[in-house]
Order: C-alpha cells, then sequence, then structure tokens
C-alpha cells in the first residue's frame, strides 16, 4: 500500500519554464489536493478535487494548473515558473466522507525556480 | 483573526521533559481535530484524532480538545530526541461536504539529549 506517491522528489527550473509535478494514490480516495509550504506561511492549499473532472481553486491558484482524469492521478502544472514558486509542494488525499479522520500526504516535491 | 492560531516556536526542550503544544480556533463548527507530525524534508503524517471535546491518550501523546474555550492540545511525555519535528493541529466541521481542514501554521519542536 504505497499511499500518495509524489514525483519527483526535488526539481530545479529556470524562470519561465514549464512543469508538471505528479501525484498518485492507491486508497480509491475521491479528495485530492495541492499545497504549498513556505517558512512562515504554514500551508497554503493550491487547487483540490473531489473526484474525477472536478476541480476548483484554493487560496493561492495563480500560476497553476490541475486537472482530474482519474480518480488515482492529480497532476499540477506550473505554467511558466517564478523564482515566487520556490517552494515545498504537497499532495494530500482522503475520502470525502471520512476528511474527519485527516489527510494522507505524500513526501513533497522541493521546487527551486533560478 | 485567523481560524486557527498556533505558537510557530521554535521550541527547545531537554530529553525527559513533558511538552504542551498549543493552538486557539475561532470557529465553533470544528468538530474533528487532528495533529501532525512532519519531519524535515518529510510529508504530514497524521499522529493523532479526536472528535468533539475530550482526551485522547496512544502512548506517550495526549491530545487535549475544549471546545468550550475553543482551545486544543497536545503533550508529549518523556520527550525523546527522535520527537524533534514540527508539529500541525488541523481542524474541520462535521456537516455534508466538509472535506477542508483548516490548518495551524507548526511548531518546530528541538528534543535536545
Amino acid at each position: 500500500n504505497a499511499g500518495v506517491t509524489q514525483t519527483p522528489k526535488f526539481q530545479v527550473l529556470k524562470t519561465g519554464q514549464s512543469m508538471t509535478l505528479q501525484c498518485a494514490q492507491d486508497m480509491n480516495h475521491e479528495y485530492m489536493s495541492w499545497y504549498r509550504q513556505d517558512p512562515g506561511m504554514g500551508l497554503r492549499l493550491i487547487h483540490y478535487s473531489v473526484g474525477a473532472g472536478i476541480t476548483d481553486q484554493g487560496e493561492v491558484p495563480n500560476g497553476y494548473n490541475v486537472s482530474r482524469s482519474t480518480t488515482e492521478d492529480f497532476p499540477l502544472r506550473l505554467l511558466s515558473a517564478a523564482p515566487s514558486q520556490t517552494s515545498v509542494y504537497l499532495c494530500a488525499s482522503s475520502s470525502i466522507f471520512q476528511a474527519g479522520y485527516g489527510y494522507t500526504f505524500g513526501s513533497g516535491t522541493r521546487l527551486t525556480v533560478v | 483573526q485567523k481560524e486557527v492560531e498556533q505558537d510557530p516556536g521554535p521550541l527547545s526542550v531537554p530529553e525527559g521533559a513533558i511538552v504542551s503544544l498549543n493552538c486557539t480556533y475561532s470557529n465553533s463548527a470544528f468538530q474533528y481535530f487532528m495533529w501532525y507530525r512532519q519531519y524535515s524534508r518529510k510529508g504530514p503524517e497524521l499522529l493523532m484524532y479526536t472528535y468533539s471535546s475530550g482526551n485522547k491518550e496512544d502512548g506517550r501523546f495526549t491530545a487535549q480538545v475544549d471546545k468550550s474555550s475553543k482551545y486544543i492540545s497536545l503533550f508529549i511525555r518523556d520527550s525523546q530526541p527522535s520527537d524533534s519535528a514540527t508539529y500541525l493541529c488541523a481542524m474541520i466541521g462535521s456537516g455534508a461536504g466538509s472535506y477542508q481542514l483548516t490548518f495551524g501554521k507548526g511548531t518546530k519542536l528541538s528534543v535536545i539529549p
């Protein structure tokens, strides 16, 4: 049981480049979300999804796109990387009926934009 | 006022000490309360969850919820260097459509041998 798998673990991008961060879960969870984690800022919600074909914006969506074509996968796309997007990106999932029991997080992608 | 307030620390204690970590919140609709532990360069992992008010104990860890004061706590007894991590509180309501956790910013704990 792998849980939530994020790839890559580390990435360095040049300003203006685009890339996709991958997130996959094998728990048949309806809810998936992307957070960025910056020192002193806590977790900030970027985008989330409550099922295949359904996505919505969180607190800080600008510069990011998501799609959810399957229950298992929820990729996050950076359209044109900027230094302000240097951060740790965390993917999380849960059952929408058992969110009170907490999310399962991936191990994160550490992104540096130069 | 933010929905969830958590002292960021850092908090440094000697090995064997009792540690108290706390969060306050403003939304009376919150019913489920969680504590996550996050080691450096890792994702958060769920440590404990509690429904409504009361205490829950798991080994050296005790979670307390006081809904009347909108205050939750995590106590760590006989703290160990392996407890050094950032601890995040999180909470959520129980109504239909409640799937969005609200997180505190986290408290960084160091347990010194």
